[in-house]
């Protein structure tokens, strides 16, 4: 069964935690994406991913870092330098980067208090 | 940079009534696509847009590219309590990233 996982759904943290948010494909896509969303706002790009070895700043980046060691996998890591933690995280990948139909994971809501 | 913006925010209809959602860029765009996110879920698919002036229909849904390839629209015919949930157009730019619009909440009272 092809698809994206996002592990786990709920995750909460206290603040001045770092936290790693898990994406994994299947799918065989070269491209994958980061994406926050908050209450009634779109999706905003955090981080995205060409090729193996190489990502990319989105929109807003500040205070997050993730790697691409595999093509499968591209984990997220919010540091504590992330002043408003709290929000949707959505992994998406594509068959390559550009204006591709992206796939999306089922999201992580991640709760710092 | 490109910028996307979607008309309306938020939207409550009878059930059986038309709802239509609105997407304009400030670029000319090389497609244009459009999602639906359900309470809860995740953003899902439904279609790409490529050519100028193209329309698409699925079902009760249509979906327009407008002739300047800048704006869009989806309209839904007859709304059921199913197709509640917040519907996003994106928009490509040539060998670019994919933009997302703020999206439209749709409430549907029955």
């Amino acid at each position: 069964d092809g698809g994206i996982t996002q592990s786990p759904k709920y995750l909460f943290r206290k603040e001045g935690q770092n936290v790693t948010l898990s994406c994994e494909q299947n799918l065989n896509h070269d491209a994958m994406y980061w994406y926050r969303q908050d209450p009634g706002q779109g999706l905003r790009l955090i981080y995205y991913s060409q090729i193996v070895n190489d990502f990319q700043k989105g929109d807003i980046a500040e205070g997050y870092s993730v790697s691409r060691e595999k093509k499968e996998s591209f984990p997220l890591t919010v540091t504590s330098a992330q002043k408003n933690p709290t929000a949707f995280y959505l992994c998406a990948s594509s068959t390559s980067r550009g204006s591709y139909e992206q796939y999306f994971g089922p999201g992580t809501r991640l709760t710092v208090t | 940079g490109q910028q996307v913006m979607q008309i309306p925010q938020y939207q409550h209809v009878q059930e059986g009534e038309d709802f239509t959602t609105y997407c304009n860029s400030s670029t000319t765009l090389s497609n244009i696509q459009w999602y639906k996110q359900r309470p809860g879920g995740h953003p899902v698919f439904l279609i790409q847009l490529v050519k100028s002036g193209e329309v698409k229909k699925q079902k009760r849904l249509t979906f327009q590219f407008g002739e300047a390839k800048k704006n869009s629209s989806l309209h839904i015919t007859a709304t059921q309590t199913t197709d509640v949930g917040t519907y996003f157009c994106a928009g490509g730019e040539y060998g670019n990233k994919l933009v997302f619009g703020a999206g439209t909440i749709l409430r549907v009272k029955s």
